[in-house]
């Protein structure tokens, strides 16, 4: 059973398209995130949910949106995209209140803006 | 405020030699430091972890850590390189209580040449 799901896997689209992906955990955890990777691996955190509270707001553009309708799920959304929104999105799960403190990632979705 | 560096973004070691990859942190309280792998295409997995108590911790595949607070060093190594083991490797430090904002470093690629 997979931990940490993402869909699309992959993900090409044009400039100024809208797009979601979605991140579903089935761990039970009540925290969820949202990073990105850029083209040089560096791993930054965009947005954090505990029980489908946003507690984390990265500096992000506006055009980016994340949305949880409950614990198991995190979406994100993003408008009008631009060439630098090309990356690596991973989800990622923890629970708060257990001493392990470890992140659960997903496998990724590849952005492409063309 | 918390941060890690990685020094060295690349590191290539022979097959059975010794694997060392050097992470330092800044951390204004107690940090809780992990050790994430990733596979080419894959997400992050966790590979260790250092809480509180022992400063040498033991993870999967044989790696493992030792917590230096005097050195604010959190080193990876591995007794002998796998060929499996060519990998992208991360640093990250949180910190106990609240929200797990975790903050990763830049990633050591190591390649391990057979």
């Amino acid at each position: 059973d997979t931990a940490v799901s993402q869909t699309p896997k992959y993900l090409v689209t044009q400039m100024g398209n809208d797009k979601s992906i979605k991140c579903e955990q089935n761990l039970g955890h009540d925290t969820m995130y949202w990073y990105k990777q850029d083209s040089k691996k560096f791993l930054k955190i965009m947005f954090s949910y505990n029980n489908k509270e946003l507690i984390i707001n990265e500096t992000v553009p506006n055009r980016f949106s994340p949305k949880s309708p409950d614990k198991a799920h995190l979406n994100l959304h993003i408008n009008s995209l631009e060439l630098g929104d090309s990356a690596v999105y991973f989800c990622a799960s923890s629970q708060v209140d257990r001493a392990s403190y470890e992140q659960y990632f997903g496998p990724g979705t590849r952005l492409t803006v063309t | 405020a918390q941060s890690v560096t990685q020094l060295g973004s690349h590191v290539s070691v022979s097959e059975g030699a010794l694997v060392l990859l050097r992470c330092n942190y800044s951390s204004s309280v107690p940090p809780y430091l992990f050790w994430y792998v990733q596979y080419p295409n894959q997400g992050l997995q966790l590979l260790l972890k250092y809480t509180t108590g022992a400063t040498l911790v033991k993870g999967i595949n044989g790696f493992e850590a030792e917590f230096k607070k005097s050195e604010t060093s959190f080193h990876l190594t591995k007794p002998s390189a796998h060929m499996s083991d060519a990998a992208e490797y991360f640093c990250a430090v949180g910190r106990s209580g609240g929200y797990q904002k975790v903050t990763f470093g830049t990633g050591t690629k190591l390649q391990v040449i057979p």
